[in-house]
């Protein structure tokens, strides 16, 4: 299974962009990238996934380099709702689904 | 809108008790997961389904077990509770359709506290 780093925590300020990085070195081939969102007292809800070059919708971006060896999550002009945990995942969505790997998360924490 | 619902959002029970989590969820989805959130350890897989009648222990089954009769519902027991199960319990369903890649949907959490 593909481990991934990212920063324990990050701070912003209200209309800033906001990149976390995640570092996963030995992405495989089929993997694919998922991030996920945490607000405090509820479950994760996912955000994006890619698997290569830019993936954008509607609440973020996802870049992701030619060699896959990391991601990094975009968050445009943040508000204090932003202010939550984000966790990177890495696997392969038709064997290793099951086997997601959540980790600590980044904690992002929204000031005025 | 897709939905997952657990039994309750806060339990207290009794070392020694049997507990019963229960989740449903209501979006036909084949696979179903528990796990468990404790602070500075992330989520961590307990086990986890993919079909009726099916089951797969994820990263830490110890201690616990699971029933699913119908593809609906994932319960996750705790045959005798122990202080160190104590801890927020998140149940998640995801699709095989390809074109939901790893993504899971979580019910609102279960407060699990035992004394």
């Amino acid at each position: 299974l593909a481990k991934t780093t990212q920063p324990i925590s990050m701070d912003s300020y209200e209309g800033q962009e906001v990149n976390i990085t995640c570092s996963h070195n030995n992405i495989a081939t089929n993997d694919y990238i998922t991030w996920y969102q945490q607000f405090p007292s509820q479950g994760p809800r996912f955000i994006i996934q890619g698997y290569k070059t830019k993936v954008t919708n509607e609440v973020a971006s996802l870049f992701i380099p030619a060699d896959r060896k990391s991601s990094t999550l975009s968050l445009p002009r943040v508000s204090l709702s932003d202010t939550a945990v984000y966790y990177c995942l890495v696997g392969d969505p038709v064997t290793g689904f099951q086997k997601l790997v959540f980790g600590t998360g980044t904690r992002l924490l929204v000031s005025p | 809108d897709v939905k997952v619902t657990q039994s309750s959002r806060y339990l207290v029970k009794r070392t020694g008790e049997k507990v019963f989590l229960e989740c449903v969820q209501d979006m036909d989805h084949e696979n179903m997961f528990w796990y468990r959130q404790d602070p500075g350890l992330g989520l961590r897989l307990i086990y986890f389904s993919y079909d009726v009648k099916m089951k797969e222990k994820g990263d830490i089954p110890e201690g616990y077990s699971v029933s699913r009769e119908k593809k609906e519902r994932f319960s996750l027991i705790l045959e005798s509770a122990s202080t160190n199960q104590t801890s927020m319990y998140l149940c998640a369903s995801s699709s095989i359709r390809v074109s939901s890649y790893n993504e899971q949907f979580f019910g609102p959490g279960t407060r699990l506290t035992v004394l």
